[in-house]
């Protein structure tokens, strides 16, 4: 079956510490994205990616860094810049059903910071 | 710049009952709007969405009606479950495929 696989599902990180999640997808998807989740909150864009090594900001990048150097992986590093750093991490790609754009998330990654 | 706003932000329905969730938009470029359903601990799913020339699209017991002239669309669940309770998420889309996220509903159907 086609979908995105999260690693870890739970993540404990002391302060200081970088901590990187993993997102893997084999929908052949080009494009894939990483939003944070805090509770009671909606989805907030961190990056996204449109294709192979290339990426862009989205609306909370500080703190985070991404790579994307093949089309299924696209990690995210959160780093000890990021001030607030506890929360639901989901990753999603996008795909074309129908004619419009379609993503299809990741069971998500918990990170808790110590 | 883009605003999503959804309401209401909790909702509790008796088994049984109807459950309605309206989402307003303010991109005019927005032409896919889906709705997604999140249960405790687990990633948005897809559950039904609707496309800018379709005024109302219906699945079993779920149902999505477009007003693009207002700028806003609504899911309507009926027949409420228990299975039912969960985070429910719009989002208008544009062409590109930038995503804007409402701030969520959550939805308790109660025996």
């Amino acid at each position: 079956d086609g979908g995105i696989t999260q690693s870890p599902k739970y993540l404990f990180r002391k302060e200081g510490q970088n901590v990187t999640l993993s997102c893997e997808q084999n929908l052949n998807h080009d494009a894939m994205y990483w939003y944070r989740q805090d509770p009671g909150q909606g989805l907030r864009l961190i990056y996204y990616s449109q294709i192979v090594n290339d990426f862009q900001k989205g609306d909370i990048a500080e703190g985070y860094s991404v790579s994307r150097e093949k089309k299924e992986s696209f990690p995210l590093t959160v780093t000890s810049a990021q001030k607030n750093p506890t929360a639901f991490y989901l990753c999603a790609s996008r795909g074309r059903r129908a004619g419009a754009n379609v993503l299809t998330f990741g069971a998500g990654s918990r990170l808790t910071v110590l | 710049g883009e605003n999503v706003e959804q309401h209401p932000s909790t909702l509790s329905v008796q088994e049984g009952d109807s459950a309605v969730i309206k989402c307003t938009y303010s991109d005019s470029a927005s032409n896919y709007f889906p709705w997604y359903k999140q249960e405790l601990g687990k990633g948005p799913q897809l559950i039904i969405d609707i496309r800018s020339n379709v005024g109302e699209k219906k699945d079993q017991r779920i149902a999505v009606t477009l007003n693009k002239t207002a700028k806003h669309f609504s899911l309507h669940i009926t027949e409420t479950q228990p299975e039912d309770s969960a985070v429910y998420f719009c989002a208008p889309t544009d062409s590109w495929g930038k995503f804007q996220f409402g701030a969520g509903t959550q939805v308790v159907v109660t025996p």
